[in-house]
């Protein structure tokens, strides 16, 4: 699996969007972006992913560059219950299906 | 469907004591997982199950630690003897294959067993 880059912390101000990015320059052509988030003493939640177009859903959209080797995760109105540590994941179909987290980027929203 | 189901939430035990935490995946899928979470580590994939078979054992980091899948609806992972640098979070996660392939799933986790060796 390609290698993720994130910051290891932002801030947000409620109500703010919220724009989480995430560098995967080695990333291959058949490997998927992931996002997950974990809150505070829960296990980690499935956001979004993407290969090559930007995707969006009820949580949040996927921005994919043209290029793949980066994406940004924007959280539309960002609330105070959106306070979490946020993981960026790449993977390939085949590597087992299994997540390779990293370090993540806590997202601090404040009032 | 109640999500993924782990016990106990808490436990506590001595050093040299065996410890089993339990799994009860999502009815119907067919991949599980079982993750440890500490500060120093972060999260780290112990081993998974594909079709109650274990596929990938490679991160369960010694031979005290062993993971069982008797059927569909039920795994354990167990420590014996157990340590204090085991002290962790232990997480249980089960995914489905969907549409044309597995990069498609999401996996589903549970709260969570927070384990303390003293």
């Amino acid at each position: 699996d390609a290698k993720t880059t994130q910051p290891p912390s932002m801030d947000c101000a409620e109500g703010r969007a919220a724009n989480l990015p995430c560098n995967h320059s080695t990333i291959s052509g058949n490997e998927y972006v992931y996002w997950y988030r974990q809150i505070h003493s829960q296990g980690p939640q499935y956001i979004i992913h993407g290969l090559k177009n930007n995707e969006t859903n009820e949580m949040a959209s996927l921005i994919i560059t043209e290029d793949r080797k980066s994406s940004t995760l924007i959280l539309p109105h960002a609330t105070l219950r959106d306070t979490a540590v946020y993981y960026c994941i790449v993977r390939i179909s085949n590597s087992g299906y299994a997540l390779n987290f990293g370090k993540g980027t806590s997202l601090l929203v404040t009032p | 469907d109640a999500g993924v189901i782990q016990s106990p939430r808490h436990e506590v035990t001595e050093m040299g004591q065996e410890v089993t935490l339990r799994c009860k995946p999502i009815s119907g899928h067919d991949y599980l997982f079982w993750y440890r979470q500490t500060m120093m580590r972060g999260l780290e994939l112990l081993i998974y199950f594909n079709n109650n078979v274990p596929i990938d054992d490679s991160g369960m980091p010694e031979d005290r630690f062993s993971a069982k899948m008797p059927n569909a609806s039920f795994s354990t992972l167990k420590i014996q003897p157990s340590e204090p640098r085991d002290s962790a979070v232990y997480f249980c996660a089960s995914s489905a294959i969907k549409g044309q392939g597995a990069q498609n799933t999401e996996a589903f986790f549970g709260q969570g067993t927070r384990l303390t060796v003293v």
